[in-house]
C-alpha cells in the first residue's frame, strides 16, 4: 500500500516568506507526526496529531510554526516569516494510534528538505 | 545533556565484519526504536522493542531495561548496509512523541 507522502520534496524559499508543507499519512493511521532534523544535528519533535487534534505542540520552536490535521488524514505545517535557522529536512510520519501504555511503529515520509536564502 | 546516547558516532567496517551500534538512555521508556537513514534522508523502522531482542534477516536489536541499555548488531555486514542508524525512545510520560540519538553513521567498504 501507499506510504507516507510528503510535498514538496525541496523548498526553496526567501527570509520572510510563508511556507506551507503538506504531509499525507498512511490511510487508517490516526496518529501523525512532525520532525525537524537540522544540518549536522539530530531528528527533534515538533508536534503530534491525534485525529484533528494536538495534544503536544511543545516541540514547535517559536509561534511562527503552526500546524493542522483536518479529516483526520492530511496535515498542513506553516512556517511564517522564514528565517535562515528554519532550513532543515522536515519529516512527517504517522501511526496506527496512540494509546496510552502501547507503542506502535512509526512510518516515515521522505521528508521536505527546506532551505531559507 | 541529551536523554539518548549512541555510540560510536561514527563506524567503518569491511565488509563482512559484525557490527555492533549501542544506545544508552535515561528516563523511563515505553519502547524504543531503531531507526535506519540512508543518503537521501528516507527513514526506515528497523525495530521496536520494550524487552528482550529481535531478529530481523542479519539484523539483531537488544534491549536491557535495568541498565537503560540497548543493541544494534548487525552480522556479516556489506555495504549496502552503510548508513546512519538512530535510537529513538518513546516515554510513556510524553505520549506519542520519540526522543532521538544523534545517530551513527555506519560505512561498509567492500
Amino acid at each position: 500500500g501507499a506510504g507516507v507522502s510528503q510535498s514538496p520534496s525541496n523548498k526553496v524559499t526567501e527570509k520572510g516568506k510563508d511556507v506551507e508543507l503538506r504531509c499525507d499519512p498512511i490511510s487508517g493511521h490516526t496518529a501523525l507526526y512532525w520532525y525537524r532534523q537540522s544540518l549536522g544535528q539530530g531528528l527533534e519533535f515538533l508536534i503530534y496529531f491525534q485525529g484533528n487534534s494536538a495534544p503536544d505542540k511543545s516541540g514547535l520552536p517559536s509561534d511562527r510554526f503552526s500546524a493542522e490535521r483536518t479529516g483526520g488524514s492530511v496535515s498542513t505545517l506553516t512556517i511564517q516569516r522564514t528565517q535562515q535557522e528554519d532550513s532543515a529536512v522536515y519529516l512527517c510520519a504517522s501511526s496506527l494510534r496512540i494509546i496510552a501504555g502501547v507503542s506502535y511503529e512509526q512510518y516515515f515520509g521522505p521528508g521536505t528538505r527546506l532551505t531559507v536564502t | 545533556k541529551n536523554e539518548v546516547e549512541q555510540s560510536p558516532q561514527n563506524l567503518t567496517a569491511q565488509e563482512g565484519e559484525f557490527i555492533t551500534i549501542n544506545c544508552s538512555y535515561s528516563v523511563g521508556i515505553s519502547a524504543l526504536h531503531w531507526l535506519q537513514q540512508h543518503p537521501g534522508g528516507g527513514i526506515v523502522s528497523l525495530f521496536m522493542l520494550s524487552s528482550g531482542k529481535k531478529k530481523h534477516g542479519r539484523l539483531i536489536a537488544t534491549i536491557n531495561i535495568q541498565e537503560k541499555h540497548s543493541s544494534l548488531h548487525i552480522t556479516a555486514s556489506h555495504p549496502r548496509d552503510s548508513a546512519v542508524y538512530i535510537c529513538a525512545v518513546g516515554r510513556g510520560s510524553t505520549l506519542g512523541r520519540l526522543y532521538f540519538g544523534r545517530g551513527t553513521q555506519l560505512t561498509v567498504w567492500p
